[in-house]
């Protein structure tokens, strides 16, 4: 069974730092596109950051660029998000979400079409 | 960035009725268009990949078609387990965009 299990979240200052950790068991983690997706309290869903199969590449929404860093530890199953310079805005259930690969015409694109499989999420809180 | 605008915001309907929610992307997405179903307090589950392939283990009276900037999610008999909120996705270029959800209540 395919499980991603968010930690790491709680309450932090303004200007302040997090690290989200993702575990996740049941897949070959090494071999998929993973990705965070948030949602603010009553919004809907954004999409943070995703990371290739071996973290060669990276990702992300503008509105993280510089503050946010998302990796990956394949020895470990795990992946991560380093939230630095934390603002209100970032207030949100942050979840880590598997890429489902993207393929065309029976060839596979290299990068992800949509999230498969989803954690539970971890809440990140902003506040003084 | 590609903004994927979904219709509309909200729509109340009964069970067994047909529904159908409207995606509409600001540029080509070249087919990479996906439709999540979430419920509240739950993390997203992916319906649709692809404008139409529907996920493992989704009942199919879950449907996706469309192409270049306009694509629908339908539902064709609406069942109780049905009434949460519906987001569009597109893939085609990175940001990946959602659309800002459709609220699907009961009637």
């Amino acid at each position: 069974e395919v499980q991603l299990v968010e930690s790491g979240g709680g309450l932090a200052q303004p200007g302040g730092s997090l690290r989200l950790s993702c575990a996740v068991s049941g897949f070959t983690f090494s071999t998929y596109w993973m990705g965070w997706v948030r949602q603010g309290p009553g919004k809907g869903l954004e999409w943070v950051a995703n990371i290739k199969q071996d973290g060669s590449e990276k990702y992300y929404v503008d509105s993280v660029k510089g503050r946010f860093t998302i990796s990956r530890d394949n020895t470990k199953n795990s992946l991560y998000l380093q939230l630095n310079s934390l603002r209100a805005e970032d207030t949100a259930v942050y979840y880590c979400a598997r890429g489902q690969p993207a393929s065309y015409n029976g060839v596979l694109t290299g990068f992800c079409d949509a999230f498969d499989s989803w954690g539970q999420g971890t809440v990140v809180t902003v506040s003084s | 960035d590609i903004q994927m605008t979904q219709s509309p915001s909200s729509v109340s309907a009964s069970v067994g009725d047909r529904v159908t929610i409207t995606c509409r992307a600001s540029h080509g997405i070249n087919n990479w268009l996906a439709w999540y179903q979430q419920k509240p307090g739950k993390a997203p589950k992916l319906l649709i990949y692809t404008v139409s392939s529907l996920q493992s283990g989704v009942p199919s009276r879950f449907s996706g078609s469309g192409s270049g900037t306009e694509f629908t999610l339908t539902i064709s008999s609406l069942q109780p387990e049905d009434f949460a909120t519906y987001y569009c996705q597109q893939a085609g270029s990175f940001p990946i965009t959602f659309g800002q959800g459709t609220r699907l209540e009961n009637k």
